[in-house]
């Protein structure tokens, strides 16, 4: 089947340090890979995403790695703000399957000044 | 441009009723998705429709169901409410491309339904 697996929240962090927030995949095939972001009261909002393979997506200084030998996505930032604190979503969506997204479960950043 | 809109943003509903939730898309997007998201199963498909037809279905009872209409505004409908329906229900919507590698989902504020 297909499913995602993301790291235990909550990661608390100072502002300026290393992010990485974890995420593994299962999936028949090649996906298309995704990370969400939930701001509090708020839906979500696609923050970058790979759609092959070795790809890096990238935005807001966010970036993630489709690596298929490891199959992970990884999340990294080089240095937190306080207002990326948030809820990060990790997902996939099959070639062909149209927006049938499976997510993982989520991980709430919290940045302290 | 306006974005995804969801009518009610909030609800409370009791055990056997049915509710009726309302999404209204991004103009000129013809996909409209629903996801129930929950602390415990966190968020899950529930159904994707396209030009007023359903073309995805997630693993969800039957008595959820939806529609989309001409104009691509889609509703959802919960019969004989549980209490495990308690949740935030998303509605996202997309241009709906055929393969959709390169179509990007928009996503609403959610409709809150509390099931008493």
């Amino acid at each position: 089947g297909n499913s995602v697996t993301q790291m235990e929240g909550p990661v608390t962090l100072s502002e300026e340090a290393f992010l990485t927030i974890n995420c593994t995949y299962t999936a028949t095939g090649y996906p298309s890979l995704f990370w969400y972001v939930q701001y509090p009261g708020e839906g979500l909002q696609l923050l970058l995403k790979a759609t092959k393979a070795d790809d890096k997506g990238s935005n807001k200084g966010f970036e993630a790695t489709y690596r298929k030998e490891t199959t992970s996505f990884h999340l990294e930032k080089g240095s937190v703000q306080v207002s990326d604190s948030a809820v990060y979503f990790c997902a996939l969506r099959k070639l062909g399957n149209f927006n049938k997204f499976y997510f993982g479960s989520g991980t709430k950043l919290n940045v302290k000044p | 441009k306006a974005g995804v809109t969801q009518t009610p943003r909030y609800l409370i509903k009791t055990r056997g009723q049915q509710v009726t939730l309302s999404c209204s898309p991004i103009s000129g997007h013809r996909s409209v998705s629903w996801y129930q998201q929950t602390p415990g199963q966190g968020l899950q498909f529930l159904f994707e429709y396209f030009s007023e037809t359903q073309r995805n279905k997630g693993n969800f009872p039957g008595r959820f169901s939806g529609r989309q209409f001409s104009n691509s505004r889609s509703e959802m409908n919960v019969s004989t409410l549980e209490l495990g329906d308690s949740a935030l229900y998303l509605c996202a919507s997309s241009l709906g491309l055929a393969g959709g590698d390169t179509d990007t989902q928009y996503f609403g504020p959610g409709t809150r339904l509390t099931v008493l």
